[in-house]
Parts: structure tokens; sequence; C-alpha cells
């Protein structure tokens, strides 16, 4: 079974940053492209970032280029993003999603971690 | 990047009806499209990629079609576990993009 689960999160001030990791396991991790989605209070969903199986590739969406910076560990099976420059607009709850894909990412996502709360605020 | 837009926005049904969700996307791309279900307080949920197939375990009630630009889920009996929330998303093109969700609620 898969089981990803993410970790990390809190409450953080503006201008401030934040790392989130996420434990995979019940799959062949180092086979997956792996990406982050976000889902802002009440909103729908906006991915995020994406990396390769390898981790040498990398991949951002507009809102969160240059702020943040994915990365895996295949020894740990474990994927992470280093948040800086936080603003409030990035509130949301962050998700780390398994990409259906071998190798690179396709951006279909056919599992999901449960979630962790991310609060940007003074 | 390609903009989804669903309809409805949300939607009141009984168990037993036929429920249609529809995805407009801005501009063509290829049938790379998802469609996840998503319940309070709980992880989105894949249901059907490519816009058609379904994920192991998807209850055969569940379907997806394309025609163009447009895309659709049907559920072609709702059930009491039906009652959540949809989203579309392209990944035929990048980035990918999801449909702002359409909410199914009990009459």
């Amino acid at each position: 079974e898969v089981q990803l689960l993410e970790s990390g999160g809190g409450l953080v001030q503006p201008g401030g940053s934040l790392r989130l990791s996420c434990a995979a396991s019940g799959f062949t991790f180092n086979r997956h492209a792996m990406s982050w989605v976000r889902q802002a209070p009440g909103k729908g969903l906006e991915w995020v970032s994406s990396i390769s199986d390898s981790g040498g590739a990398t991949y951002y969406a507009d809102s969160v280029k240059g702020r943040f910076t994915i990365s895996r560990d295949n020894s740990k099976n474990t994927l992470n993003v280093q948040m800086n420059s936080l603003r409030a607009e990035d509130t949301a709850i962050y998700y780390c999603a398994r990409d259906w894909n071998y190798g690179g990412p396709l951006y279909y996502f056919d599992d999901w971690g449960q979630g962790i709360q991310v609060t940007v605020s003074s | 990047d390609i903009q989804m837009t669903q309809s409805p926005s949300s939607l009141a049904a009984s168990v037993g009806d036929r429920v249609t969700i529809t995805c407009r996307a801005s501009r063509v791309f290829n049938t790379w499209l998802a469609w996840y279900q998503q319940k309070p307080e709980k992880a989105p949920r894949s249901l059907i990629y490519d816009a058609s197939k379904l994920e192991s375990g998807v209850p055969s009630r569940f379907s997806g079609s394309a025609s163009g630009t447009e895309f659709t889920l049907t559920i072609s009996s709702l059930q009491p576990e039906d009652f959540a929330t949809y989203y579309c998303q392209q990944y035929g093109s990048f980035p990918p993009t999801f449909g702002g969700g359409t909410k199914v609620e009990i009459k």
C-alpha cells in the first residue's frame, strides 16, 4: 500500500522559511516522479512543483519559482520542499503526490498524502 | 496556461440520480485529463485518468468522456459515499492545471 506522510508544516511569519518533507513507503520511490500540490483555505487545487525520479530535473509553478526548492533523497525515500520568502498567499494545505509516471513527471497524481497545513501570518 | 472551467460549481442530487459534471479547456490539448474526488478534510483521490480510464478500485458507476475541449465525468447512480467535491485536471500541457471544483451535495 502506498503511503505518503508529510511533516514540517506550521505557522510562519511573512518573509520566513519552512521546509516540508514527505516520507514515502509501499512503492519503489526512486522510479517515480513526485510533486507538491497545495490547496488554499476554501479553494481548489494548485500544482506547486515536481521533480523527476532521479532528482535531476525540477519544475515549478510561476507563483513559487525562485522561492521554493524541491528536492528528494532516494536513499531515504523522502521528498522535500524548501519554502523561502513566504507570503500570506502561500497559506494552504500542502499535499505530497506521487506521479503515475516513471522517470520524468507526467503530472497525473495517482496517490496523495494526507496533507499538512502551512500558515503564513504575523 | 490552459484554463479548466468546471460546471456546475455545485449541484444537489439524490441517491440513485445520474450526475454529470463538465470540464471545458481554454484550448485543445490531448486527452490527458484526470478526475479527482475530495471529501471534507481528506486528500484528493484519483478516479479517472486519460479522460476515460478508471483507476483500480473505482466503482464502475464512474465514467469519463472527452469531446474536443469538453470533458465529462458521469456518475450513473449516485451513492451516499459519492457526496464530495470533484476536480478535473489537465496534464497534457505544462503547467498542469485544475478546474475550480464541483461540490455534489445531498438534495
